[in-house]
């Protein structure tokens, strides 16, 4: 089965640095990725990790250690349209199985 | 752009009605899902298809079925609504050619059951 944990709401200030936790524990493993889901709306990719190390675009930089299961979204100079959750998500094993984490709720303040 | 589509965006209904959500892509792609999210809350698998005619169930119990009769098309079917049923319907899919092909979502299906 899929195991993946990530903290349930953060806030942080305009204009300042957020890192979003993503722990994992999964029978297979065929990549990592996060999404941000504004309320309301259908998710939208932000990006990918299969191999380990950092993925840089933009704003947002992705990370990952295969070894210990973990991965951190960071997202930087926080906009106020940033506020949205953002959902930790692992392909499973055979790349058939799509299965998120609860989502974490990024509450940016002015 | 996605090109994933789900009909209706919303559907209030009776208790007891059988109901199908459609959902199609046009993007060739032979993974298909459905996640069940209530507001405010995580999204949970409840079927997933890796090409026609192969349908599983996902991690949460659902009373709906699914069919994958043709690729594009991923319809599913609750045969007697409840109001234990009203929650949103998210459908999705991607391209198993490419692992690191991200999925993409149709805008979904918020169900009231009343």
């Amino acid at each position: 089965g899929q195991n993946i944990d990530q903290p349930t709401e953060m806030t942080a200030t305009e204009g300042a640095i957020v890192q979003i936790n993503c722990t994992y524990q999964t029978s297979g493993f065929n990549g990592l990725f996060w999404y941000q889901q504004h309320a309301g709306e259908a998710p939208t990719f932000l990006s990918y990790n299969v191999l380990d190390g950092l993925e840089e675009k933009g704003r947002f930089s992705s990370f990952l250690s295969r070894s210990k299961g973990y991965s951190y979204l960071l997202l930087k100079e926080l906009q106020m349209k940033d506020s949205a959750s953002y959902l930790c998500a692992v392909m499973g094993a055979a790349g058939n199985k799509l299965t998120f984490g609860g989502g974490t709720r990024v509450l940016v303040k002015p | 752009e996605a090109d994933i589509y789900q009909t209706p965006r919303y559907l209030v209904i009776g208790t007891g009605k059988k109901i199908t959500l459609e959902c199609s892509q046009t993007m060739g792609h032979d993974k298909m899902y459905w996640y069940q999210q209530d507001p405010g809350m995580e999204l949970h698998l409840i079927h997933y298809s890796y090409g026609v005619n192969s349908t599983e169930k996902g991690d949460l119990s659902s009373e709906s079925t699914v069919s994958r009769i043709r690729t594009e098309h991923f319809p599913l079917t609750l045969e007697s609504a409840r109001p234990s049923h009203t929650s949103q319907y998210l459908c999705a899919s991607s391209d198993s050619s490419d692992v690191d092909t991200e999925a993409f979502f149709g805008q979904g299906t918020r169900l009231t059951v009343v």
